[in-house]
């Protein structure tokens, strides 16, 4: 199994570009989640989606949207980007209910100068 | 005060030390509660689940309190391989599909 697969790995941008970060699982998971992750910050969750069609703001979702059009991807888009979306972000999957354990991608390092 | 607190560190300890870290949540709906992992430059790995009863793995024990709201992950005979940060990790407001990661707290064992 390949788990939970990010692209690209690097990437940079500049100001007022757009772009997709890519996520795909195949754990058939119901959960999915995207994460960034700053200095002294620890990760924060940007959105999440409980299933296909499905999906919500996290704490931090200013300037990004999701969908998921299906189960095993969840792309993150950046509209307009900017240097405060400079970041490493996660995405990670779970299966549905109590206790359930999330596993993460490897991560994207994005530099947006 | 935040969802999730963790003793901020840096712990640096000598190999065969035991560590233990800390950790406090705020929301008393939480139900389920983790150690992850991470390495530099890596991504987050689950290390453990946390159980009200406690758990053991190995060198690996956790603890939970619910009545205080407190975690603690307690290693023995620290390994030079578990240099890492450790995040504590806690479901946000009581929803399964929402995790709230505390800051993490960086662990050197030095030889």
């Amino acid at each position: 199994n390949a788990g939970v697969t990010q692209t690209p790995k690097f990437q940079v941008l500049k100001t007022g570009q757009s772009m997709t970060l890519q996520c795909a699982q195949d754990m058939n998971h119901e959960y999915m989640s995207w994460y960034r992750q700053d200095p002294g910050m620890g990760l924060r969750l940007i959105h999440y989606s409980v299933g296909a069609g499905i999906t919500d703001q996290g704490e931090v979702p200013n300037g990004y949207n999701v969908s998921r059009s299906t189960t095993e991807d969840f792309p993150l888009r950046l509209l307009s980007a900017a240097p405060s979306q400079t970041s490493v972000y996660f995405c990670a999957s779970s299966p549905a209910g109590v206790g359930q354990i999330y596993t993460f991608g490897s991560g994207t390092r994005l530099t947006v100068v | 005060r935040k969802e999730v607190e963790q003793d901020p560190g840096p712990f640096n300890v000598p190999e065969g030390a035991t560590v233990a870290f800390n950790c406090t949540y705020s929301n008393s709906a939480s139900q389920s509660f983790f150690w992850y992992r991470q390495d530099c430059r890596k991504e987050p790995k689950l290390l453990m689940s946390v159980y009200s009863s406690g758990n053991e793995d190995g060198r690996f024990t956790a603890q939970l309190n619910r009545a205080s709201q407190y975690i603690s992950l307690l290693i023995r005979d620290s390994k030079l391989s578990d240099s890492a940060t450790y995040l504590c990790v806690v479901n946000s407001g009581g929803s399964n599909y929402k995790l709230t990661f505390g800051k993490g707290t960086l662990l050197t064992v030095n030889p």
